[in-house]
């Protein structure tokens, strides 16, 4: 079966760092990708990572470890605006396997 | 960047009616669409993925009389819930894939489904 694994909810202070975790066990696995969505809203894609090691796109990083099954969603320089939910998600051959997705709360 | 787009934003039905929801790609031909369902505060489930001119793959568990899924362009897919309930009330979210893009989907900004 597929099974990803994150926290439900993470809480951290305007301009701070944070790291959202995902351990994930799949039948077959292509990459790992990672989700925002606000409320109300549709998903957008902010990263992927196919082989191990660390992805950045602009304040935003994400790390994969194929043999350890895990990777991480690093959010620096937290903003009000980047309170969401945040997805991580599995590519299997043809399809997207979501997590059950990560609240992000930022308190000024 | 490309675009995907869903009509209706939000639709009220009564129980027992059929709804349709239209998932359109605007700039670009999406080989594969994907439907999703997302009950409040929970992750998105994947329903179905439909590929252009062919059957829908439904997921286990989802009923393929009730959720009727049609890729007839590399442009459109429908997701028609026939004899809709109360429980199917929900948040359908659909994206699309084309050719290159494998590793990333573009999402539609979602169908909000409530029966009454």
């Amino acid at each position: 079966g597929q099974s990803l694994e994150q926290p439900s909810e993470v809480t951290a202070v305007e301009g701070a760092i944070v790291q959202i975790n995902c351990t994930y066990q799949t039948s077959g696995f292509y990459g790992l990708s990672w989700y925002q969505q606000h409320d109300g809203g549709a998903p957008t894609f902010l990263s992927y990572n196919g082989l191990d090691g660390l992805e950045e796109t602009g304040r935003f990083s994400s790390f994969l470890s194929r043999s350890d099954s895990y990777g991480y969603l690093l959010l620096q320089e937290l903003q009000m605006k980047d309170s969401a939910s945040y997805f991580c998600a599995v590519r299997e051959a043809d399809k997207i396997i979501f997590g059950k997705g990560t609240r992000l709360h930022i308190l000024p | 960047g490309a675009v995907v787009s869903q009509h209706p934003s939000r639709v009220i039905c009564k129980s027992g009616t059929s709804v349709k929801i239209e998932c359109r790609s605007l700039d670009f031909q999406a080989t594969t669409m994907f439907w999703y369902r997302q009950f409040p505060k929970q992750s998105l489930m994947l329903m179905a993925t439909s590929n252009e001119g062919s059957k829908a793959t439904y997921e286990q568990g989802v009923e393929k009389d009730k959720f009727l899924i049609n890729h007839a362009s590399l442009t459109l897919s429908t997701l028609t819930v026939t004899s809709a309930h109360p429980e199917d009330s929900s948040f359908y979210i659909c994206s699309a894939r084309d050719l290159e893009g494998v590793n990333e989907q573009f999402f539609g900004p979602g169908t909000r489904l409530t029966v009454l």
